[in-house]
């Protein structure tokens, strides 16, 4: 069974402009979360994802979107980046309440 | 979700047994405990989880005290690969909100 997949792996954006990041989970999973890594933050939890509806939200500011489409498929959208928006983003899934299986993550750059 | 407490670093011989603790005093009693790894700029990986008994799966062992406010995981015969980031988190698990709370972890530094 093919793991979480993440598009694309890496991406340099300026700052000022926005930027969309897809996830695909593992088949038959239908939550999706996403979260951000940094060196200086760690892993911090971004949002969550569960039959197209937003169930969980961490503490970002607005400029951090996403949405589950009907195939379980998830985008993330970042506005008007910032250079401390620089971080590898990782989408996880699951199959119900239990485990989660993350992907291989995004890496942005901002400069 | 309670939070735990890691040794920030720890060295393991190749080939010897890796014992990584983690202190979770404030565990409530329907929270499991959560293991993760990280490999250098990979995913985080699951390795186990366990609420009271003690676990067992081909990557490790999970051992938890009897009344629960620490845990010790286990990587039986450790190879140069463990290397790695690993991560102690405890949590309920709900039917919604499944955020993982993840702290600084302890670097396994497993040495040849």
């Amino acid at each position: 069974k093919a793991g979480v997949t993440q598009t694309p792996r890496y991406l340099i954006k300026t700052r000022g402009q926005q930027v969309t990041l897809s996830c695909s989970p593992i088949s038959g999973h239908r939550s999706v979360s996403w979260y951000q890594q940094t060196p200086g933050q760690g892993l911090q939890f971004l949002f969550e994802y569960f039959s197209e509806t937003q169930r969980n939200k961490g503490n970002f500011p607005g400029r951090f979107s996403g949405r589950q489409f009907s195939n379980s498929r998830s985008e993330m959208n970042v506005s008007t980046l910032e250079l401390g928006d620089s971080a590898l983003y990782l989408c996880a899934s699951s199959l119900s309440s239990g485990d989660w299986y993350f992907g291989p993550g995004t890496r942005l750059t901002v400069l | 979700d309670a939070k735990t407490t890691q040794p920030p670093s720890m060295d393991c011989a190749e080939g010897r047994a890796a014992n990584l603790p983690c202190n979770h005093s404030t565990i409530s009693g329907n929270e499991y405990v959560y293991w993760y790894r990280q490999i250098h700029s990979q995913g985080p990986q699951y390795i186990i989880h366990g609420l009271k008994n003690n676990e067992t799966n081909e990557m490790a062992s999970l051992i938890i005290t009897e009344d629960r406010k620490s845990s010790t995981l286990i990587l039986p015969h450790a190879t140069l690969r463990d290397t790695a980031v690993y991560y102690c988190i405890v949590r309920v698990v709900r039917n919604y909100g499944q955020n993982f709370v993840f702290g600084p972890g302890t670097r396994l530094s497993v040495l040849p």
